[in-house]
């Protein structure tokens, strides 16, 4: 049962243009949400995140957007550079689980995204 | 800053061994995380702890798995006996404070077992 899905196994963007990742979750109690980024050999940094009561949150160049009533969020890069070329995970948290006030994070699956110059 | 450091980065093994990794959190930071990254299952969370104790294992796939956090800052896993299966990459990941708090994660162990 995978909670949380992201469907595009990969994406390629032109160096300049937007990349639009996307993330679906079934589980409604999740309430917080985030994005790693992951090159190889390395661990996931984390990049950005966003809480239930918000619909937007922006860091410089990206730009997460959550639609809770369909379970969806997306992570915008603008304007996107080679740099940027690695693997998201979309992840989301569940404050109530097990009873305590820090929800274990579950990932989707990752998308990798190569900015071509 | 120093972050948060996994040893070994690989770790190749013959069947039936015992596997040690080890993690050292960010100083601070009271949570500390275990997660393996296979093609089947992407990243998957194995076991926490919050000052120390360990909070849940449920992600922890069977009794050859192990979870130790002696101090705020060293924990293990250990495998006894490793099997095939076993092989993927095992990353520690370590947060600050009750809420909302971004995980910081090592950089793996690539361990395989042969």
């Amino acid at each position: 049962d995978q909670q949380v899905k992201q469907n595009s196994p990969s994406l390629s963007v032109q160096e300049g243009r937007i990349s639009i990742l996307n993330c679906d979750y079934t589980n409604s109690m999740f309430d917080y949400f985030l994005w790693y980024k992951k090159y190889p050999a390395e661990g996931p940094t984390f990049l950005i995140s966003i809480s239930s009561i918000k619909d937007k949150n922006e860091d410089g160049r990206f730009t997460v957007f959550l639609n809770k009533s369909a379970k969806h969020l997306s992570l915008h890069i603008v304007p996107s550079q080679p740099g940027d070329s690695a693997v998201y995970f979309c992840a989301a948290s569940d404050k109530t689980t097990g009873g305590t006030s820090y929800g274990k994070l579950t990932f989707g699956q990752g998308t990798i995204l190569t900015v071509h110059p | 800053d120093a972050g948060v450091i996994q040893s070994p980065r690989h770790e190749v093994t013959e069947m039936g061994q015992e596997v040690t990794l080890r993690c050292k959190p960010i100083s601070g930071h009271d949570y500390l995380f275990w997660y393996r990254q296979t093609m089947m299952r992407g990243l998957e969370l194995l076991i926490y702890f919050n000052n120390n104790v360990p909070i849940d294992d449920s992600g922890m796939p069977e009794d050859r798995f192990s979870a130790k956090m002696p101090n705020a800052s060293f924990s293990t896993l250990k495998i006894q006996p490793s099997e095939p299966r076993d092989s993927a990459v095992y990353f520690c990941a370590s947060s600050w404070g009750s809420s909302n708090q971004p995980q910081h994660f090592g950089d793996g162990t690539r361990l395989s077992i042969l």
